[in-house]
């Protein structure tokens, strides 16, 4: 069973890089979309964007100019960076596979979530 | 990006009791609609997929439908785990977009 871990600082400073990692135990990065999605507290889901096992990205174009995401299959992981982070950025950050399937896509599953907060 | 608009944002029920959540679409998305379910400080789950196909292991009291613009969940007889907040979310095309959530609570 597929499962997924996000790890990274809890605390980042105004205008600094958010870097998170997200590893993929129980199967194989090398297949599938591998997402990021943000919920800021007390707030709704954001779709960051996703990374293929082969490194095509498709991001959010509201963050577009901030966000990297990268993957490394020989550890099973993806990452993402937000760059000149604001108050706005904090939130929970999901990582989650997305599958699309003939008859539909998914989003299963999803990492526990982390929290990062942006303050100085 | 496909704005999409929940209704109600948020709804008290009693066990036993027959609820629905409506979604709506800016545009047109075929069947291209998911359902998640999240609790609190967890990670969203998925209840339903392409608009009415439920996800394995989720109970049958979970059903969807809609197509086009305008969507549905219905929980047919509440029980005291279902209380959460439901989203939907399309995956028409991309940006995916997220309703603004439907906080469900005990009455």
């Amino acid at each position: 069973q597929v499962q997924l871990q996000e790890s990274g600082p809890g605390l980042v400073k105004p205008s600094e890089t958010l870097s998170l990692t997200c590893t993929v135990s129980g199967g194989s990065i090398s297949t599938y979309y591998w997402s990021w999605i943000r919920q800021p507290p007390g707030k709704g889901l954001e779709w960051i964007g996703y990374i293929s096992y082969s490194g095509t990205t498709n991001y959010n174009p509201s963050l577009k100019s901030r966000v990297t995401m990268s993957v490394d299959t020989s550890k099973n992981q993806f990452s993402l960076r937000l760059t000149s982070v604001t108050a706005a950025d904090t939130a929970v950050y999901y990582c989650a596979r997305e599958i699309i399937v003939t008859t539909g896509t998914k989003f299963d599953p999803w990492g526990q979530g982390t929290l990062v907060t942006v303050s100085s | 990006a496909i704005q999409m608009t929940q209704s109600p944002s948020s709804l008290s029920a009693s066990v036993g009791d027959r609820v629905t959540i409506t979604c709506r679409a800016s545009q047109g998305i075929r069947n291209d609609l998911g359902w998640y379910q999240q609790k609190p400080g967890k990670a969203p789950q998925l209840l339903i997929y392409a608009a009415s196909s439920l996800e394995s292991g989720v109970p049958s009291r979970f059903s969807g439908s809609g197509s086009g613009t305008d969507f549905s969940l219905t929980i047919s007889s509440l029980q005291p785990e279902d209380f959460a907040t439901y989203y939907c979310l399309q995956d028409y095309n991309y940006p995916r977009t997220f309703g603004q959530g439907t906080k469900l609570e005990i009455k």
